[in-house]
């Protein structure tokens, strides 16, 4: 089983700029995560999506980042513009919600320097 | 919403000693705790859960106990080896709202 797939692996961008992330959950996942994890902290959830509806995105600044989950599939996180605070590891994970088992399975992440 | 703590946020064992991690949460609508590893660049990855009406699960040198009284739950290791050397995340989840909140994590080192 193909797990949860993200690109790209690493970004350096200076301030101001923007990115854009992009995730694949595992087949058959309905619902998906955006997480940040700063260096040393755990993962913070940003948003959540069941299928292409926004679960949660109550912690998601929402003045510089965005996110859409288009055919309820992929999955893309976007920063505009970045500010040096977002440099973090963004991972992406997904999980077999209708089975109830709880269980998140994440990809490798996103590891974003702001220069 | 949820507060998930973890104690300690660095810990260093001898190899064979054992190594406990300790998490409290706040939501008593939690019903799901599992704890992921997360090796260095690596994705966390599940090692063991427990749900909320279990009180202890134990999988070879790896056990998890839950006292929803006092809304704390611990990551039990026996016999430490050198590849358990890692991050440790606790988290609680409400399966029913698909949430899970996690602690800031414990790095685990064990010494040859």
């Amino acid at each position: 089983e193909a797990g949860v797939a993200q690109s790209p692996r690493y970004k350096i961008i200076e301030k101001r700029q923007s990115v854009a992330f992009w995730c694949n959950p595992i087949s058959g996942h309905a619902t998906l995560y955006w997480y940040q994890q700063i260096l040393g902290q755990g993962p913070k959830l940003l948003i959540q999506f069941q299928n292409n509806g926004v679960v949660d995105d109550s912690q998601l600044p929402k003045d510089r980042f965005s996110a859409e989950r288009l055919k309820g599939v992929d999955s893309t996180l976007k920063i505009q513009p970045a500010k040096l605070e977002d440099s973090a590891v963004y991972l992406c994970a997904s999980s077999l919600r209708g089975a109830n088992t709880g269980e998140l399975f994440f990809g490798e992440g996103s590891r974003l320097t702001v220069l | 919403g949820e507060n998930v703590e973890q104690h300690p946020s660095t810990l260093s064992v001898q190899e064979g000693d054992s190594a406990v991690i300790k998490c409290t949460y706040s939501d008593s609508a939690s019903n799901y705790f599992p704890w992921y590893k997360q090796e260095l660049g690596k994705r966390p990855q599940l090692i063991i859960d427990i749900r909320s009406n279990v009180g202890e699960k134990k999988d070879q040198r790896i056990a998890v106990t839950l006292n929803k009284t006092a809304k704390h739950f611990s990551l039990h290791i026996t016999e430490t080896q050198p590849e358990d050397s890692a991050v440790y995340f606790c988290a609680a989840a409400n399966t029913n709202a698909g949430k899970s909140t996690f602690g800031d994590g414990t790095t685990l080192t064990v010494k040859p």
